[in-house]
């Protein structure tokens, strides 16, 4: 069974906060993701990994940066966390066989002050 | 850009009584379509998923339809029950060089009223 696993449930920081948001998988996945869920949004990819030390952006990166250092783990990073950055976060992983499942984490509701 | 519309946003029917949500993609090079559900304060969860080369695959009361040609895929859900509430993503890869990226719609929530 797949385990996708988010450091925090919830997490609260102030303007202007270093935040580190951390996922790990269990699955020898290639692949990482992470989205964040507003409402009516849907989820919207920030940024995805498909190997060690490999990123690309999706189509929200602006103030976020992502690290993968081990093939299991994928961070997320606030540089400077804004008000507008309160969202849902949900980090996922799939094989990267073709048609592959993605399996997600449980999330991580981030409320900045 | 690539995009995908769900439809509707919301959605409540009456227990027993059948829900069909509706997507449309626009990239034509798609080619793997799976649905979503997200229960009240949990992980979205695969229910369903089909492939280009098939038209419909059911799995017990859920089933999903894929028209190729008009670029748009359906979630049916018969006999609905009150668990069956909760919101429904729908998603397209597009896959290329093994990334496999996910484009996902907006979501619909599924009210059903016992």
């Amino acid at each position: 069974d797949v385990k996708v696993t988010q450091s925090s449930r919830y997490l609260v920081k102030r303007t202007g906060e270093k935040v580190f948001l951390e996922c790990v998988q269990d699955m020898d996945h290639e692949n990482m993701f992470w989205y964040r869920q507003d409402p009516g949004l849907g989820l919207r990819l920030i940024y995805f990994s498909y190997d060690v030390k490999m990123k690309e952006k999706g189509d929200i990166p602006e103030g976020y940066s992502v690290s993968r250092e081990k093939k299991e783990r994928f961070s997320l990073i606030l540089e400077s966390a804004s008000t507008n950055q309160t969202s849902m976060y949900l980090c996922a992983s799939n094989s990267g066989l073709a048609g592959d499942t993605q399996y997600f984490g449980p999330g991580t509701r981030l409320t900045v002050l | 850009g690539e995009n995908v519309e769900q439809h509707p946003s919301t959605l409540s029917v009456q227990e027993g009584d059948s829900a069909v949500i509706k997507c449309t993609y626009s990239d034509s090079a798609s080619n793997y379509f799976p649905w979503y559900k997200q229960e009240l304060g949990k992980r979205p969860q695969l229910i369903i998923d089909i492939r280009s080369n098939v038209g419909e695959k059911k799995d017990q009361r859920i089933a999903v339809t894929l028209n190729k040609t008009a670029k748009h895929f359906s979630l049916h859900i018969t006999e609905t029950q009150p668990e069956d509430s909760a919101v429904y993503f729908c998603a397209a890869s597009q896959g290329a060089s093994g990334t496999y990226k996910y484009i996902f719609g907006t979501g619909t929530r599924l009210k059903v009223l016992a």
